[in-house]
């Protein structure tokens, strides 16, 4: 089965640093999607960034970018310039591909606290 | 447009009863996905629904659990003799599968069981 591994509970940045949060998986798969969700207390999960696995290039949705090692089953978020409002609890998932849409898998999450 | 709802915001019920929370996707969403999210945890698939197809019912933690989409839109999650360990938050999620492989979630309910 697939698992995805979040080994940091919780983390802590200054306001308008930058920080890496850490995801690892496990596939067999070749074709599959990761993502990363934020969920802040209002409990509402926002997709923050998507990766398809057969891309090369690494995802950038403005101030948040992966960095993605398919080799190392590898798929870290790093958000530049810290805001307040980035404080939240962060979830990597994976999804398999071709037409696999049943299930997401999803890590057990990081807190992020944003300090001013 | 108005995104995935959910009802009852909060939901407290005492051990041994029926509750039933309700999921409203978004608009044309093929597919809705119901998780469970116990205090601190990640989210546990629970059940998913595609189109006409039969659900994939494979997390579903006990008998206890069902759950229906009517029409292909609506869902009801239906968990029988609540006990306390099915306290947590409910979310529910739906995707438009041709275009993209991204879930819309809802608010969530938030289940209390004494």
């Amino acid at each position: 089965a697939q698992t995805v591994t979040q080994s940091q509970p919780e983390m802590s940045v200054q306001e308008a640093e930058t920080v890496t949060l850490s995801c690892t998986y496990d596939t067999s798969e070749s074709d599959y999607y990761l993502f990363w969700y934020k969920q802040p207390p209002s409990r509402q999960m926002i997709l923050v960034i998507r990766q398809e696995a057969y891309k090369q290039q690494n995802a950038t949705e403005n101030r948040f970018s992966v960095n993605f090692q398919k080799a190392a089953k590898s798929f870290s978020l790093k958000i530049s310039d810290s805001q307040l409002g980035d404080a939240a609890m962060y979830f990597c998932a994976y999804q398999k591909g071709l037409g696999n849409f049943n299930k997401f898998y999803f890590g057990s999450g990081t807190k992020l606290n944003v300090k001013p | 447009g108005a995104g995935v709802s959910q009802s009852p915001s909060n939901k407290v019920t005492e051990k041994g009863k029926d509750v039933e929370l309700r999921c409203d996707p978004i608009s044309g969403h093929t597919a809705l996905y119901w998780y469970r999210q116990s205090l601190g945890q990640g989210l546990e698939f629970l059940i998913y629904f595609q189109g006409n197809s039969a659900p994939d019912k494979s997390g579903l933690p006990s008998d206890r659990f069902s759950a229906e989409r009517t029409g292909g839109s609506v869902s009801t999650l239906t968990i029988q003799r609540t006990q306390q360990e099915d306290s947590a938050v409910y979310l529910c999620a739906s995707s438009l599968l041709v275009q993209s492989y991204e879930q819309y979630f809802g608010p969530g309910t938030r289940l209390t069981v004494t």
